[in-house]
Protein backbone atom coordinates (compact mmCIF):
# COMPACT_ATOMS: atom_id res chain seq x y z
CA UNK A 1 0.00 0.00 0.00
CA UNK A 2 1.05 3.62 -0.42
CA UNK A 3 2.24 6.05 2.28
CA UNK A 4 4.20 8.82 2.86
CA UNK A 5 5.57 9.86 5.94
CA UNK A 6 6.38 13.56 6.89
CA UNK A 7 8.66 12.77 10.03
CA UNK A 8 8.02 16.57 11.37
CA UNK A 9 4.74 18.58 12.28
CA UNK A 10 6.83 21.94 12.33
CA UNK A 11 10.28 23.39 11.06
CA UNK A 12 11.03 26.66 12.50
CA UNK A 13 14.16 28.35 10.44
CA UNK A 14 15.35 32.14 10.51
CA UNK A 15 14.70 34.07 7.58
CA UNK A 16 17.80 34.16 5.32
CA UNK A 17 18.48 30.71 6.15
CA UNK A 18 17.73 27.31 4.18
CA UNK A 19 15.18 25.41 4.95
CA UNK A 20 14.52 21.74 4.79
CA UNK A 21 10.72 19.85 4.88
CA UNK A 22 11.21 16.57 4.98
CA UNK A 23 9.69 13.23 3.60
CA UNK A 24 9.58 9.82 3.01
CA UNK A 25 7.52 7.50 0.85
CA UNK A 26 6.67 4.06 0.22
CA UNK A 27 4.75 2.52 -2.92
CA UNK A 28 4.91 -0.60 -4.93
CA UNK A 29 5.93 0.68 -8.01
CA UNK A 30 7.47 3.66 -9.50
CA UNK A 31 6.42 6.69 -7.09
CA UNK A 32 5.25 10.11 -8.53
CA UNK A 33 5.78 12.44 -5.80
CA UNK A 34 4.52 15.86 -5.13
CA UNK A 35 4.78 18.86 -3.17
CA UNK A 36 1.62 21.25 -2.17
CA UNK A 37 1.82 24.32 -0.42
CA UNK A 38 -1.38 25.65 1.97
CA UNK A 39 -1.71 29.22 3.37
CA UNK A 40 -4.17 30.05 5.74
CA UNK A 41 -7.92 29.70 4.51
CA UNK A 42 -6.94 28.74 1.31
CA UNK A 43 -6.66 25.70 -0.62
CA UNK A 44 -3.82 23.69 -1.79
CA UNK A 45 -1.26 25.18 -4.54
CA UNK A 46 1.29 22.94 -6.52
CA UNK A 47 4.92 23.34 -6.04
CA UNK A 48 6.27 20.81 -7.85
CA UNK A 49 6.69 17.32 -9.01
CA UNK A 50 9.29 14.30 -9.70
CA UNK A 51 8.03 11.76 -12.25
CA UNK A 52 11.04 10.82 -13.44
CA UNK A 53 14.94 11.45 -14.96
CA UNK A 54 16.96 13.84 -13.05
CA UNK A 55 17.02 13.77 -9.34
CA UNK A 56 16.72 17.84 -8.90
CA UNK A 57 13.85 19.52 -9.57
CA UNK A 58 12.97 22.54 -9.22
CA UNK A 59 9.59 24.36 -8.84
CA UNK A 60 7.64 27.62 -8.08
CA UNK A 61 9.09 30.32 -5.40
CA UNK A 62 12.61 28.96 -5.25
CA UNK A 63 11.64 25.91 -3.46
CA UNK A 64 13.57 22.68 -5.14
CA UNK A 65 13.03 19.09 -4.42
CA UNK A 66 15.76 15.86 -4.31
CA UNK A 67 14.26 12.77 -5.51
CA UNK A 68 16.10 9.60 -3.41
CA UNK A 69 15.03 6.57 -4.46
CA UNK A 70 17.80 4.22 -2.37
CA UNK A 71 15.96 6.41 1.22
CA UNK A 72 12.71 6.57 -0.57
CA UNK A 73 12.70 10.38 0.07
CA UNK A 74 11.82 13.80 -1.56
CA UNK A 75 13.21 16.54 0.54
CA UNK A 76 11.31 19.88 -0.15
CA UNK A 77 14.08 22.56 -0.02
CA UNK A 78 14.72 26.14 -0.16
CA UNK A 79 18.45 27.72 -0.24
CA UNK A 80 17.23 31.47 1.26
CA UNK A 81 13.97 31.26 3.32
CA UNK A 82 11.39 34.16 3.30
CA UNK A 83 8.91 35.20 6.40
CA UNK A 84 6.19 34.46 3.22
CA UNK A 85 7.17 30.93 3.05
CA UNK A 86 5.77 30.49 6.31
CA UNK A 87 2.80 27.42 6.10
CA UNK A 88 1.87 23.86 5.71
CA UNK A 89 3.50 21.99 3.24
CA UNK A 90 1.91 18.53 1.93
CA UNK A 91 3.96 15.96 0.53
CA UNK A 92 1.98 13.51 -1.86
CA UNK A 93 2.41 10.36 -3.52
CA UNK A 94 0.68 8.50 -6.57
CA UNK A 95 1.87 5.13 -8.48
CA UNK A 96 0.08 2.99 -10.74
CA UNK A 97 -1.03 0.77 -8.04
CA UNK A 98 -2.72 3.30 -6.86
CA UNK A 99 -4.36 4.21 -10.15
CA UNK A 100 -5.78 8.20 -9.71
CA UNK A 101 -5.79 8.19 -6.00
CA UNK A 102 -3.00 10.42 -3.89
CA UNK A 103 -1.75 9.73 -0.61
CA UNK A 104 -0.57 12.78 1.53
CA UNK A 105 1.24 13.13 4.00
CA UNK A 106 -0.01 15.06 7.46
CA UNK A 107 1.72 18.24 6.53
CA UNK A 108 4.66 19.77 7.69
CA UNK A 109 3.70 23.50 9.07
CA UNK A 110 7.08 26.13 8.56
CA UNK A 111 7.85 28.41 10.34
CA UNK A 112 9.92 31.12 9.24
CA UNK A 113 11.13 34.15 11.47
CA UNK A 114 12.07 37.52 10.68
CA UNK B 1 -10.93 34.08 -13.54
CA UNK B 2 -11.20 31.44 -10.63
CA UNK B 3 -9.98 28.11 -11.57
CA UNK B 4 -11.65 25.76 -9.14
CA UNK B 5 -14.72 26.93 -7.46
CA UNK B 6 -16.88 26.03 -4.38
CA UNK B 7 -20.06 27.07 -3.24
CA UNK B 8 -20.54 27.88 -0.13
CA UNK B 9 -17.31 28.67 1.44
CA UNK B 10 -18.73 28.32 4.88
CA UNK B 11 -21.62 26.57 6.07
CA UNK B 12 -23.40 25.90 9.50
CA UNK B 13 -25.96 23.95 10.12
CA UNK B 14 -27.64 21.25 12.78
CA UNK B 15 -26.99 17.74 12.67
CA UNK B 16 -29.47 15.75 10.94
CA UNK B 17 -29.91 18.36 7.93
CA UNK B 18 -29.05 17.26 4.77
CA UNK B 19 -26.87 19.77 2.84
CA UNK B 20 -24.91 19.87 -0.31
CA UNK B 21 -21.46 21.45 -1.42
CA UNK B 22 -20.94 22.53 -5.11
CA UNK B 23 -17.96 22.42 -7.08
CA UNK B 24 -16.93 23.72 -10.94
CA UNK B 25 -13.63 24.00 -12.59
CA UNK B 26 -13.37 26.00 -15.95
CA UNK B 27 -9.92 23.82 -16.65
CA UNK B 28 -11.42 21.58 -19.25
CA UNK B 29 -9.82 18.75 -16.69
CA UNK B 30 -11.62 15.48 -17.01
CA UNK B 31 -10.99 14.46 -13.67
CA UNK B 32 -12.30 15.43 -9.91
CA UNK B 33 -12.26 14.66 -6.76
CA UNK B 34 -13.46 15.67 -3.22
CA UNK B 35 -10.90 15.58 0.01
CA UNK B 36 -11.65 16.14 3.58
CA UNK B 37 -9.43 18.25 5.75
CA UNK B 38 -9.88 17.31 9.42
CA UNK B 39 -8.82 19.77 12.13
CA UNK B 40 -5.84 18.54 12.81
CA UNK B 41 -5.31 19.47 8.74
CA UNK B 42 -4.95 15.89 8.00
CA UNK B 43 -5.83 15.38 3.96
CA UNK B 44 -8.19 12.56 2.67
CA UNK B 45 -9.58 11.59 -1.09
CA UNK B 46 -13.15 10.80 -0.56
CA UNK B 47 -14.12 10.40 -4.35
CA UNK B 48 -13.01 10.41 -7.50
CA UNK B 49 -14.36 11.24 -10.87
CA UNK B 50 -13.30 10.84 -14.68
CA UNK B 51 -15.58 12.08 -17.45
CA UNK B 52 -18.54 11.86 -15.08
CA UNK B 53 -17.63 7.92 -14.07
CA UNK B 54 -16.90 7.28 -10.35
CA UNK B 55 -13.03 6.43 -10.18
CA UNK B 56 -12.20 6.01 -6.77
CA UNK B 57 -14.71 5.34 -3.75
CA UNK B 58 -13.08 5.24 -0.30
CA UNK B 59 -14.68 4.32 2.98
CA UNK B 60 -17.04 6.95 3.06
CA UNK B 61 -20.07 6.49 4.96
CA UNK B 62 -23.37 6.11 2.59
CA UNK B 63 -24.28 9.47 3.50
CA UNK B 64 -21.66 11.22 1.31
CA UNK B 65 -23.22 11.12 -2.15
CA UNK B 66 -20.96 12.62 -4.81
CA UNK B 67 -22.82 13.59 -8.36
CA UNK B 68 -21.32 14.83 -11.35
CA UNK B 69 -23.75 16.22 -13.69
CA UNK B 70 -21.06 16.94 -16.46
CA UNK B 71 -17.33 16.76 -16.52
CA UNK B 72 -17.04 20.71 -15.21
CA UNK B 73 -18.98 19.82 -12.42
CA UNK B 74 -19.26 17.77 -9.29
CA UNK B 75 -21.19 18.12 -6.27
CA UNK B 76 -21.09 16.40 -2.77
CA UNK B 77 -24.32 15.65 -0.96
CA UNK B 78 -24.88 14.75 2.42
CA UNK B 79 -27.40 13.39 4.55
CA UNK B 80 -28.28 13.53 7.87
CA UNK B 81 -25.37 15.20 9.00
CA UNK B 82 -23.07 14.24 12.16
CA UNK B 83 -20.77 16.56 14.77
CA UNK B 84 -17.94 14.36 13.11
CA UNK B 85 -18.32 15.61 9.49
CA UNK B 86 -17.37 19.14 10.51
CA UNK B 87 -14.33 19.57 8.87
CA UNK B 88 -13.11 21.66 5.41
CA UNK B 89 -14.38 19.98 1.99
CA UNK B 90 -11.77 20.36 -0.80
CA UNK B 91 -12.33 20.08 -4.53
CA UNK B 92 -9.62 19.45 -6.35
CA UNK B 93 -9.32 18.98 -10.64
CA UNK B 94 -6.24 17.45 -12.92
CA UNK B 95 -6.02 15.96 -16.39
CA UNK B 96 -6.45 12.40 -16.65
CA UNK B 97 -3.20 10.82 -15.96
CA UNK B 98 -1.00 9.63 -12.82
CA UNK B 99 1.51 12.78 -13.07
CA UNK B 100 -1.00 15.72 -13.28
CA UNK B 101 -1.06 18.26 -11.16
CA UNK B 102 -4.24 18.81 -8.75
CA UNK B 103 -5.40 22.02 -8.88
CA UNK B 104 -7.54 22.67 -5.71
CA UNK B 105 -10.61 24.85 -5.15
CA UNK B 106 -10.90 27.33 -1.76
CA UNK B 107 -12.49 25.06 0.23
CA UNK B 108 -15.88 24.98 2.20
CA UNK B 109 -16.04 24.80 5.99
CA UNK B 110 -18.77 22.50 7.44
CA UNK B 111 -19.31 23.26 10.64
CA UNK B 112 -22.11 20.65 12.25
CA UNK B 113 -23.65 21.70 15.54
Amino acid sequence: AQSVAQPEDQVNVAEGNPLTVKCTYSVSGNPYLFWYVQYPNRGLQFLLKYITGDNLVKGSYGFEAEFNKSQTSFHLKKPSALVSDSALYFCAVRDIGGGFKTIFGAGTRLFVKA
Amino acid sequence: DTAVSQTPKYLVTQMGNDKSIKCEQNLGHDTMYWYKQDSKKFLKIMFSYNNKELIINETVPNRFSPKSPDKAHLNLHINSLELGDSAVYFCASSQEGLTDTQYFGPGTRLTVL
